[in-house]
């Protein structure tokens, strides 16, 4: 079955560390995106890319990292700067993006990052 | 800019009740998309229907319908005879047809909808 699978499902980071999410679509879709989910908040961009080796800040780029060497991968890494990092991360994909295209996107199912 | 106002923030019913959840939007394009996805408790949200600024044309889908209105700038959501599977966070979200921003959805803050047998 063709999806998005994202990886780990809880993680838990320490003071000062850095920590890496797992993104992984099998849909051929060119674009990928990574939104953050707070309690009773809508879903915020923090990063997409529309095609390997590219990617774009979104809203809340600060304390966050990504990279897109391969198609079906896009993880993004929560850095020591973020200084609230707990929330739910979504990660999604796209046939293909850009302004005056109405794709819908397709979801994986979170992971819950936490502060130890 | 653009934003989205979900000012549900939870509905309760009783299961078979007809409940609508209100989405209303800002922009400044003439022309726009506008989506409706489902969050259910496993957390990835769920595809439910994309409607073009230019298409207002309302919608029905089994027990699913939409109303978009243009000059109130609503894209109101109806549930028919809700059953508890219904029970989940939904989410409108608006995507600009223009450039001048990060080229994503804008969400609003979701509508908790709970379906009590």
């Amino acid at each position: 079955d063709g999806g998005i699978t994202q990886s780990p499902k809880y993680l838990f980071r320490k003071e000062g560390q850095n920590v890496t999410l797992s993104c992984e679509q099998n849909l051929n879709h060119d674009a990928m995106y990574w939104y953050r989910q707070d309690p009773g908040q809508g879903l915020r961009l923090i990063y997409y890319s529309q095609i390997v080796n590219d990617f774009q800040k979104g809203d809340i780029a600060e304390g966050y990292s990504v990279s897109r060497e391969k198609k079906e991968s896009f993880p993004l890494t929560v850095t020591s700067a973020q200084k609230n990092p707990t929330a739910f991360y979504l990660c999604a994909s796209s046939q293909r993006t850009g302004f005056r295209t109405n794709e819908k996107l397709f979801f994986g199912s979170g992971t819950q990052l936490s502060v130890l | 800019a653009q934003k989205v106002t979900q000012a549900q923030t939870e509905i309760s019913v009783v299961e078979k009740e007809d409940v609508t959840l209100d989405c209303v939007y800002e922009t400044r394009d003439t022309t726009y998309y506008l989506f409706w996805y489902k969050q259910p408790p496993s957390g990835e949200l769920v595809f439910l229907i994309r409607r073009n600024s230019f298409d207002e044309q309302n919608e029905i889908s089994g027990r699913y319908s939409w109303n978009f209105q243009k000059s109130t700038s609503s894209f109101n959501f109806t549930i028919t005879a809700s059953q508890v599977v219904d029970s989940a966070v939904y989410f409108c979200a608006l995507k600009m047809y223009s450039g001048g921003g990060a080229d994503g959805l804008t969400f609003g803050k979701g509508t908790h909808l709970i379906i009590q047998p």
